[in-house]
């Protein structure tokens, strides 16, 4: 099992354009949930979702937009980049009721 | 609002000696769960330790223990015989039973040789 999945690694974007961050998993947990890390913090909730269909705004939500249209996958849709979204993005799931996030291997993410 | 501190921007200790890593929460909560979480230089997050606020008895897991303090609402880590691969980020972390994670700053730890 692959686990939590996150792609790209890297990106390098331009003020104003928009990108998504995708991440999927295979464990089939029902809860999702997109963070930013940045440097010298620690993890801030973005999104999450309970499961297909659902979504929620977490802390930082502005700028950003997600969607779950099934369980598996929890893109992340950056619509006008800014220099304020430079950051390492974490995806996570958990299976509900054990309290327990399973964390993917972020994507660093540049806005010049 | 819940809030995780942690005191400790940096430290560091000697390999194969006793560390000891603070955190303080802020909660009204009665249940909920903490955690341990370390991020080495591949940026991994990975788990450490959890406690159930609802148990008393203190987690331990192999060289990592804590000394959970729910009256004082402190939640401190232990790592026992660190070892050069003990070197990371430690982050602090509460959860509601909404199961939204508050990260504390980290505290960055370097092991030693």
């Amino acid at each position: 099992n692959a686990g939590v999945t996150q792609t790209p690694k890297f990106r390098i974007l331009k003020i104003g354009q928009s990108m998504t961050l995708q991440c999927a998993q295979d464990m089939n947990h029902n809860y999702m949930y997109w963070y930013r890390q940045d440097p010298g913090m620690g993890l801030k909730l973005i999104y999450y979702s309970v499961g297909a269909g659902i979504t929620d705004k977490g802390e930082v939500p502005n700028g950003y937009n997600v969607s779950r249209s099934t369980t598996e996958d929890f893109p992340l849709r950056l619509e006008l980049a800014a220099p304020s979204q430079t950051s390492v993005y974490f995806c996570a799931t958990e299976l509900a009721g054990l309290s327990e996030q399973f964390f993917g291997p972020g994507t660093r993410l540049t806005v010049l | 609002a819940q809030t995780v501190t942690q005191s400790q921007p940096e430290m560091s200790v000697q390999e194969a000696e006793t560390v000891t890593l603070s955190c303080t929460y802020d909660t009204s909560e009665n249940n909920y769960y903490l955690f341990w979480y370390k991020q080495p230089p591949s940026r991994q997050m990975i788990l450490v330790i959890r406690q159930e606020a609802y148990k008393q008895q203190n987690a331990t897991e192999n060289r990592f223990s804590v000394n959970f303090q729910k009256a004082a609402k402190s939640f401190s880590l232990k790592i026992s015989d660190s070892q050069l691969g003990d070197t990371a980020m430690y982050f602090c972390a509460f959860m509601k039973e909404d199961d939204k994670i508050i990260f504390g700053k980290g505290t960055r730890l370097h092991i030693l040789p």
